[in-house]
Parts: structure tokens; C-alpha cells; sequence
């Protein structure tokens, strides 16, 4: 079946240390989106891929960064993870900007 | 701003019917999108309007109305495993998804 994969499902990090999130997906869709959502709040957009072209939003803090390395993978880099950093992330593909969003099942990210 | 308002939790009864209504103000319309998220886990998608009316798909219907920036989730039938929040998204002009913040739905025997 088409999917949209996350990896770990949960992780466990400390106060600064880096963390890397995965995405993966078998749809073949153009864009990928990274989301932050914590309990009982809309899901919050981190940045986004078309293909190759990034978009950050302009609220995305620095802390945050992202890779793409081919249609397929799409990485969520936290390079010095704070305690109001812990969250669900949420990796979302449609084929274009006009087409539904598909999210994968989501990381769920701890900080101590 | 951008805005998306729901009521933030909603009781109702196994095998009842439950209206959970969204209400949006944003910079363009490009269509609404309803997703159900149990708790721990991702949206899943439900439904898409893009023209005014009602969009009726099993259990769940989708009503939509631009002029009044209104739409609802019907959920018939209620069923326990419908206990879940319920996101509204707006796709504004360019294209970005607006969130709600979700209505929880608790289903009770």
C-alpha cells in the first residue's frame, strides 16, 4: 500500500542534544511538509518541500532545519532540542499544493 | 489574521448524531478539509468541499457554505471509535492549510 512513514515513532532526547527525524513515503508526491503539533493544538507548518524547492515559514525557529534528499526521504533535523520542543511531529505529502495532504503517523518527541 | 474557531469539546451518545460546526476568516477560500485524529496519532483525511453544499460519504457528511465562512461535520450512527478530534483546515490563496485546533468528541454508552 501507498504510505507516508515516520521514524522513530517515539524518541527520546536530551536538553541539546541533536535529534534527526525520517519521512518516507511510496506516493510519489511532490510536496512534503513538516508539522509541529503539541497536545490540543492545530498542527503547526514548520517548512515544506516542492521537488527540490524549500520553504521555510517565517516563524520556524533557526533550531529547526530540514533535508530532502530525493523524492522519496525528507528529514527533520532539531539541532539543539529545548524542553518547549517536545511535541508531535508530523510529516504530511500531496502530489501538488492543490491536492489533499496524507500525514504519516508521526514522531512523538520527548526532551529531558 | 487568518482565523479557524470550533468548539474546543463536544459530548454525545453512542448511536446519536453529533453537528460539529467550524467557522473560518481567511485570505482567500481554495477549499475545507475535515480530518480525524485519535488521540497519540495523525490526521486522517475525511472530507474535502470546495462548493457550497453537503458532501455525504457513510456515516459522515460535510456541509459548506463560503458566503458565511461556515461549514459542519455531521457523524450519524455514533459509534465508540468515533471518540476522536476533529480538525477543520481552510486552504487560503496560497495554497497554505489553516488549522483549527480541533473539536474533541467524547462518546459516551
Amino acid at each position: 500500500d501507498a504510505m507516508v512513514i515516520q521514524n522513530p515513532r517515539y524518541q527520546v532526547t536530551q536538553f541539546g542534544k541533536p535529534v534527526t527525524l525520517s519521512c518516507s513515503q511510496t506516493l510519489n508526491h511532490n510536496v512534503m511538509y513538516w508539522y509541529q503539533q503539541k497536545s490540543s493544538q492545530a498542527p503547526k507548518l514548520l517548512f515544506h518541500y516542492y521537488d527540490k524547492d524549500f520553504n521555510n515559514e517565517a516563524d520556524t525557529p533557526d533550531n529547526f532545519q530540514s533535508r530532502r534528499p530525493n523524492t522519496s526521504f525528507c528529514f527533520l533535523d532539531i539541532r539543539s532540542p529545548g524542553l518547549g520542543d517536545a511535541a508531535m511531529y508530523l510529516c504530511a505529502t500531496s502530489r501538488d499544493f492543490t491536492d489533499t495532504q496524507y500525514f504519516g503517523p508521526g514522531t512523538r518527541l520527548t526532551v529531558l | 489574521g487568518q482565523n479557524i474557531d470550533q468548539p474546543t469539546e463536544m459530548t454525545a451518545t453512542e448511536g446519536a448524531i453529533v453537528q460539529i460546526n467550524c467557522t473560518y476568516q481567511t485570505s482567500g477560500f481554495n477549499g475545507l478539509f475535515w480530518y480525524q485524529q485519535h488521540a497519540g496519532e495523525a490526521p486522517t483525511f475525511l472530507s474535502y468541499n470546495v462548493l457550497d453544499g453537503l458532501e455525504e460519504k457513510g456515516r459522515f457528511s460535510s456541509f459548506l457554505s463560503r458566503s458565511k465562512g461556515y461549514s459542519y461535520l455531521l457523524l450519524k450512527e455514533l459509534q465508540m471509535k468515533d471518540s476522536a478530534s476533529y480538525l477543520c483546515a481552510v486552504r487560503d490563496s496560497n495554497y497554505q492549510l489553516i488549522w483549527g485546533a480541533g473539536t474533541k468528541l467524547i462518546i459516551k454508552p
